[in-house]
């Protein structure tokens, strides 16, 4: 399995708040990305990133920012958490020159 | 319209049936092609990438049919730990890899 390790597990937390998620890889992999996962939407693209402070915009990213300060960390901050953001988040990494994703192993978050 | 787009099921079958997905896509410049496995509360897990002359692993065989636009899963002997969640991946170029809902598998005794 790719070492990837997402934190928190599930979080629980209420409309408003911030809420930020964190990404960790030890693959030294170029790409990252965030996902969310909703029953009947599959998997979205939120944000991506294709090196150290490069990121860009998915499909849904309205809501959220991302950081990624060191190749390992990427990081995705909800800046005011609101009810429909409840969701599971996936990071995943990607090699240089390959498409194929690996994903960690999510987050679960409720928003109240 | 969805730009991939896979047939939720669920799907019932006995142990040792064979069983078929199909996934379809819109975008003919779609260029790379996977499945993934999800089991339940769990992340996604590559099952196989899928290949313009088709591919073979093990009991899995994947197919690519870039005319109509879809990519098909057949699994043969199917088991009891084949029951799961398979997702289709798209990779339209660059970053953007479409993944289609999924389609559920229960495999029974």
């Amino acid at each position: 399995d790719a070492g990837i390790t997402q934190s928190p597990r599930h979080k629980v937390t209420e409309t408003g708040t911030p809420v930020t998620l964190r990404c960790h890889q030890t693959e030294n992999h170029r790409y990252m990305y965030w996902y969310r996962q909703d029953p009947g939407h599959g998997l979205r693209l939120i944000h991506y990133s294709y090196g150290v402070k490069d990121t860009d915009k998915g499909e849904v990213s309205d809501g959220y920012s991302v950081s990624r300060s060191k190749t390992e960390d990427f990081l995705l901050t909800l800046e005011s958490a609101t009810s429909s953001q409840t969701s599971v988040y996936f990071c995943a990494i990607s090699d240089f020159g390959s498409e194929t994703q690996y994903f960690g192993p999510g987050t679960r978050l409720l928003v109240l | 319209r969805k730009e991939v787009e896979q047939d939720p099921g669920p799907f019932n079958v006995p142990e040792g049936a064979t069983v078929a997905f199909n996934c379809t896509y819109s975008n003919s410049a779609s260029q790379s092609f996977f499945w993934y496995r999800q089991d339940c509360r769990k992340e996604p897990k590559l099952l196989m990438s899928v290949y313009s002359s088709g591919n073979e692993d093990g009991r899995f065989t994947a197919q690519l049919n870039r005319a109509s636009q879809y990519i098909s899963l057949l699994i043969r002997d199917s088991k009891l730990s084949d029951s799961a969640t398979y997702l289709c991946a798209v990779n339209t170029g660059g970053f953007k890899t479409i993944f289609g809902a999924g389609t559920r598998l229960f495999v029974k005794a």
